[in-house]
């Protein structure tokens, strides 16, 4: 079954705006993953959060974790037209063997 | 440093006949090897992960197998292809680091089945 869950599917901003991305899972996890992924391309790791933390910076990505709610967000900040691409987020499962990806939020991002 | 190579990069075939994807990674030793199918528009489904040579676990039963016969050599295969296999496979391997599994994904090989 999915365990993440991104909101929204899709989001369309200007070149120079924030964007976020949330996402939501199910069961107890060790760390949450985001990955970003261009068109026609394999994912590319982005940040990693464990579960004892709350937020974590880098460079012009931010994430935060709320362990109580379930959810993870996803902060871009100035954005850029090179930033238009897919973003998921994943959590490990309990052996740390295995990944589970949302099904990911498409931005777009316009000169 | 590590890289991993997936290929062919595409590929075209007809429905009931053979498939072989490779995925070999180079850099690291016993690493974690993974196969995912991303369908269009969709997410990543786990097809098989492999912990070790011969070492296989499947995810979703199919009619697909995966095989590691050398420590950083991953393949799937399917001796008779469906319309619903079309989609983007794509090979990820990680470091066997407790805590962490973060994965590195190949350039992935675009199938379509006919």
């Amino acid at each position: 079954s999915q365990q993440g869950e991104e909101d929204p599917q899709a989001l369309s901003i200007q070149e120079g705006e924030n964007a976020t991305m949330n996402c939501s899972y199910k069961t107890s996890i060790n760390n949450l993953q985001w990955y970003r992924q261009n068109s026609g391309r394999g994912l590319v790791h982005l940040i990693l959060i464990r579960s004892n933390e709350r937020e974590k910076h880098s460079g012009r990505l931010r994430v935060t974790l709320d362990t109580s709610k379930k959810s993870s967000s996803l902060l871009i900040t100035a954005s850029r037209a090179a930033d238009t691409a897919s973003y998921f987020c994943a959590t490990v499962n309990s052996g740390y063997s295995t990944l589970t990806f949302g099904k990911g939020t498409m931005l777009l991002v316009s000169p | 440093s590590q890289t991993i190579h997936q290929w062919p990069a595409t590929l075209v075939q007809p429905v009931g006949s053979p498939l072989s994807l490779e995925c070999t990674v180079e850099g690291t030793s016993n690493p974690n090897l993974y196969w995912y199918r991303q369908a269009a528009g969709r997410g990543l489904q786990l097809l098989f992960y492999s912990i070790g040579i011969d070492q296989i676990s499947s995810e979703v039963p199919q009619n697909l197998s995966a095989s590691r016969p050398q420590d950083r050599q991953f393949i799937l295969s399917s001796k008779k292809l469906l319309l619903s296999d079309s989609g983007f496979y794509l090979c990820a391997w990680s470091v066997r680091l407790a805590g962490v599994n973060e994965q590195f994904f190949g350039p992935g090989t675009r199938l379509t089945v006919l």
